[in-house]
């Protein structure tokens, strides 16, 4: 399988702690993006990458979220000191040009 | 105002008829726009995308683009039990925005056999 991947596929902690999601692009794919995604509504942007660089970032997204994507190949998206309202689907998604593709998702839950 | 907006519905059609899929966009000058199918509890994926007005088509999927009415849909022609899904709308606005992908909220389709 050759598309985009993400690990954990589903992940639930406790208020207040720490998580850290995985994305590996399609392999000649230069932009990453990570979206959420709630019930009913539409995938939302927080950021994208070319290569290593992170050329935008949602003013929506609090300082407790932090993306990297070393070497201009997989990502990683972290949730400092969760809170419950951001229980969502965190979805990954590259392209070379035109639409993103994405990957399965992970699915966040915050008790 | 919302960036894209699509008609959440629900929209039923019978199997065999055209489904017509509709959004709209705020920003001038976007260059190019797609459509996705999300199946529940699915991540979305990517079926279709225009660039230039007019109609592109691509088997049973015929996308239309009118940039001077910012509109754009998708029609789903011989509609099959397996398009029962959400489609939504996706719009790149223009330089100033970089890369960003604006996202509606999706229409969800139901193809009754």
């Amino acid at each position: 399988d050759t598309g985009v991947s993400q690990d954990p596929r589903h992940k639930i902690t406790k208020r207040g702690q720490n998580v850290t999601f995985r994305c590996d692009p399609i392999s000649e794919h230069n932009r990453l993006y990570w979206y959420r995604q709630t019930l009913g509504q539409g995938p939302e942007f927080l950021t994208y990458f070319q290569n290593e660089a992170q050329l935008e970032k949602s003013r929506l997204l609090s300082d407790r979220f932090s993306a990297e994507r070393p070497k201009g190949s997989f990502s990683t998206l972290e949730i400092q000191r969760t809170e419950q309202g951001d229980s969502a689907m965190y979805l990954c998604a590259s392209s070379l040009a035109g639409g993103p593709y994405f990957g399965p998702g992970t699915r966040l839950l915050v008790l | 105002q919302k960036e894209v907006e699509q008609n959440s519905g629900p929209l039923s059609v019978p199997e065999g008829a055209i489904a017509s899929l509709n959004c709209t966009y705020s920003d001038r000058v976007s260059q190019s726009f797609f459509w996705y199918r999300q199946y529940s509890g699915k991540s979305p994926e990517l079926i279709m995308s225009i660039y230039s007005n007019g109609d592109k088509e691509d088997g049973r999927f015929t996308a239309q683009l009118n940039k001077a009415s910012q509109y754009v849909s998708l029609l789903i022609r011989d509609s099959q039990p397996s398009d029962s899904a959400t489609y939504l709308c996706a719009v790149n606005m223009g330089t100033n925005t970089g890369n960003q992908f604006y996202f509606g909220t999706g229409t969800s389709l139901t193809v009754i056999p």
